[in-house]
């Protein structure tokens, strides 16, 4: 089984501050990434699939980047829309697995 | 769009059976692969498994021997059952469908999700 890995697994940061979450994965998974967005008792939503592409209607301060078995996602300008968890998760193969998250509170 | 919405009991108790369904509005349930997965404070996002509408599953193999997942195409369902459950069982449960575009794979939509407590 692929594990994957976040770091941090939790973030303070500011409004307008730019912040980079990374996920490894345990094994080579070429571009099989995706990052989701997870808000307290609500559903996760995907933000990346692909390592880099951005899903429809996300705003174009998220990006992703990386292959292999290390990845980045990266805030630019952070709104307060944007505090939340985050989770990595691969596709490559089943069973598929998810990171444990990055907790991104407000400094 | 294509909206999916978890329904079952809330509670169940340790040895029994969770038996969750998830019902797809807005699109069909046909062609696509449909996930369970769920999600505890202790162990994260876990993925269960998933069914083409075909009737076709895979599993994940920590959970293999006591799940089984079933689909409906007549009523725009899909189900879950875990058999012979424990403390560690409780969760959040959520339905996905399994999206793809091109080569890659993801979850989206998901269901609301559903907390399920095994408790006596």
């Amino acid at each position: 089984d692929i594990q994957m890995t976040q770091s941090p697994s939790s973030l303070s940061a500011s409004i307008g501050d730019r912040v980079t979450i990374t996920c490894r994965a345990s094994q080579s998974i070429s571009s099989y990434l995706n990052w989701y967005q997870q808000k307290p008792g609500k559903t996760p939503k995907i933000l990346i699939y692909a390592a880099s592409s951005l899903q429809s209607g996300v705003p174009s301060r998220f990006s992703g980047s990386g292959s292999g078995t290390d990845f980045t996602l990266t805030i630019d300008s952070l709104q307060p829309e944007d505090f939340a968890s985050y989770f990595c998760q691969q596709s490559y193969n089943t069973p598929y697995s998810f990171g444990q998250g990055t907790n991104l509170e407000i400094k | 769009q294509v909206q999916l919405q978890e329904s079952g009991p809330g509670l169940v108790k340790p040895s029994e059976t969770l038996s969750l369904t998830c019902t797809v509005s807005g699109g069909s349930i046909t062609g696509n692969h449909w996930s369970w997965i769920r999600q505890s404070p202790g162990e994260g996002l876990e993925w269960i498994g998933y069914i083409y509408s075909s009737g076709s599953t895979t599993y994940s193999p920590s959970l293999k021997s006591r799940v089984i997942i079933s689909v409906d195409t007549s009523k725009n369902q899909f189900s879950l059952r875990l058999t012979s459950v424990t403390a560690a069982d409780t969760a959040v449960y959520y339905c996905a469908r399994r999206s793809r575009s091109g080569w890659i794979t993801y979850f989206d939509p998901w269901g609301q999700g559903t907390l399920v407590s095994v408790s006596s």
